[in-house]
Formats: C-alpha cells, structure tokens, sequence
C-alpha cells in the first residue's frame, strides 16, 4: 500500500527560528494536505495542495507540492511558541472529489522554546 | 473552511457497554465521512469510511461488529463501540469532505475510557 514518510519525527527550536519538515511518499499522489494538530484535539487543515510544483502559503507556513509529485514540503518562518504542535502530512492519489481516503504521515512533533 | 463536530469530546464506561460517538458536518453535506482511531504519539489510523445511505466499508482489521457505523443522513455519522474493553480505550476522530477538492476536515475527536 502506499506509505508517507515524513521527518523530522521531532523538533526542537528557538522561538524565531524557521523550521521546515517534509514528506515523501512511494507512489505518486495528485493532492496534498498539511495539517496541525494539539493535545487533545482534532486535526486542523493547514494547505491543501493540489499541483505538481504549487507553493502555496497561510501566513507564516508555505508548503510546496514537489514536482515529482512524491513529495511536499512545509515550512514555517519565524517560528513561535503558539506553532507547538504535531504537524501531518497526508495525501492521496485521487483528484476531484474529497471522498477518497487519505494516507497519512506520522507527524513531526514542533516544540518551540519561548 | 468547513466544521466538524463531535459528541462527545470525552466519555468514560464500564467494559461491557456500549457507547455511540456523533459526528454531524455543520455547514455541508457529507455523502462520505471517515472514521480514525489515534494512539498517543502516533498518526492516525483509518478504520472504516462512512458512505450515507449504504454500509460502511471497513478497513483489514477492524472488526465491524465492534464498530458499528452508521451514516443515515448527510450530515450524521455515529460510530457504536460495543462491548467496550479496556483495549478499545483510545482517541476516536471523524471527518468529512469540503467544498473544495480533496480537502477533509476533521472534528474535535473523542476520547473514550473504559474501565
């Protein structure tokens, strides 16, 4: 079946630093989704990226969908302690619709030091 | 973007009963809805995809006398662990699909107990 890697599996930064994290995958996937999630909660959509080579940014996050179309980048600029979290990588490689499964990375632990 | 829901956010039972989670999508239809069980520190795992209107379909492992899903309106998908044990203890999360292609959204995730 298809398998996301993704790393770092942790980080630990100064608040200020850029972090940036990535993942690959063994099949080409058609839509990429980056997504944060906090202690006790449920996921929240970051970006979606749709296009082999799209960068596309929220903010102080830019995410790219490589052109190979195997693996996507995130990254987060002038990092602060509210960016704490564990960030997924998810993809699939289905296009047109969101009622496909999705395959999920396993996550990279951000731990900013204020 | 799109919202969510799930009830409840925290429950705790006896082994041997059973407890329903709801996850309703707030502002959109939802044909499809997911189903994942988390572990502490670790991803998401897909149990079954809840299709309205017709079974689930349930991913290898996953008993589906155990997880009883059910998907009878578009925006109303309940999961029933039945004769929870100890072992089923874990952070049970649904989503749904956007407006948009390809995105999901997630709810608030229900932690389960059982003693």
């Amino acid at each position: 079946g298809q398998q996301l890697n993704q790393s770092p599996q942790s980080m630990f930064i100064q608040e200020g630093e850029d972090v940036s994290m990535n993942c690959t995958s063994s099949s080409i996937f058609n839509t990429w989704l980056w997504y944060k999630q906090e202690p006790g909660e449920g996921p929240v959509l970051l970006i979606a990226l749709y296009k082999a080579g799209e960068l596309t940014s929220n903010g102080r996050l830019t995410a790219q969908f490589g052109i190979t179309r195997k693996d996507s980048f995130l990254n987060i600029s002038a990092s602060i302690p509210s960016d704490v979290g564990i960030y997924f990588c998810a993809g699939t490689p289905y296009s047109g619709g969101s009622n496909y499964k999705l395959t999920f990375g396993k996550g990279t632990l951000l731990t900013v030091n204020p | 973007g799109a919202v969510v829901s799930q009830h409840p956010s925290r429950v705790i039972c006896k082994s041997g009963t059973s407890v329903k989670i709801e996850c309703r999508s707030l502002d959109f239809q939802a044909t499809t809805m997911f189903w994942y069980r988390q572990f502490p520190k670790q991803s998401l795992m897909l149990m079954a995809t809840s299709n309205e209107g017709s079974k689930a379909t349930y991913e290898q492992g996953v008993e589906k006398d155990k997880f009883l899903i059910n998907h009878a309106s578009l925006t109303l998908s309940t999961l029933t662990v039945t004769s929870a044990h100890p072992e089923d203890s874990s952070f049970y999360i649904c989503s749904a699909g956007g407006l948009n292609t390809g995105e999901l959204f997630f709810g608030e995730g229900s932690r389960l107990t059982v003693l």
